[in-house]
């Protein structure tokens, strides 16, 4: 069965900094990894999709990379902004079953002004 | 696009009683799923359709819960009788070029 463990589970940090949150899984057999934002009360918002295929994927401040045979993905947040506060989630695609995803229990950031 | 819709936004009810919670997908996505967060189990797949076809259902609780997708614009989850234990934020997804789309969610609370 896929697990997905995200560290740290919250994470606290002053703006302007560079910041890195993790995501790892158990099962290197996957299709693709996405990266969501929720905000309090709202539903996700997909950030980035990587294939299992790719190394990693850009997003204005955000890069996330995949390593897929070590089971690893890191979300990389340049020059944090308060509005980047927010619940961030990683999920993984399995590679037989289509749309699957199974999700890390979130990483909780806060960006202080 | 207005996005997914979910209808309502917050649902209490009482112990027993029937609910059924609303979705309508993005236009022209042909996947849709029904999820379910809480604090304890975090974000669970229920029921995914793809092309108005239940494709995946293991993640449905027991056979309290059920589903429909009855044409592409439109899905019921429905909770018949409702419990406690099912309090938790519904959510409604629909999916493009494997990216996932998500409503606001539907807040359950089951008194």
């Amino acid at each position: 069965k896929q697990e997905v463990t995200q560290i740290p589970a919250a994470l606290s940090v002053p703006e302007g900094e560079n910041l890195v949150l993790n995501c790892s899984f158990t099962d290197s057999a996957i299709y693709n990894l996405q990266w969501f934002r929720q905000d309090p009360g709202k539903g996700l918002t997909s950030l980035l999709l990587i294939q299992s295929s790719q190394r990693e994927q850009t997003s204005g401040r955000l890069n996330a990379s995949l390593d897929k045979s070590s089971g690893r993905s890191t979300l990389y947040i340049a020059a944090s902004q308060p509005g980047d506060s927010a619940t961030y989630l990683c999920a993984v695609n399995r590679e037989t079953s289509g749309s699957r995803l199974t999700f890390g229990e979130g990483t909780q950031l806060t960006v202080n002004p | 696009d207005a996005g997914v819709i979910q209808s309502p936004r917050h649902e209490v009810t009482e112990m027993g009683q029937e609910v059924t919670l609303r979705c309508k997908p993005i236009s022209g996505h042909n996947s849709l799923f029904w999820y379910r967060q809480t604090m304890m189990r975090g974000l669970e797949l229920l029921i995914y359709f793809n092309n108005n076809v239940p494709i995946d259902d293991s993640g449905m609780p027991e056979d309290r819960f059920s589903a429909k997708m009855p044409n592409a614009s439109f899905s019921t989850l429905k909770i018949q009788p409702s419990e406690p234990r099912d309090s938790a934020v519904y959510f409604c997804a629909s999916s493009y070029a494997e990216k996932l789309f998500f409503g606001s969610g539907t807040q359950l609370s089951v008194l």
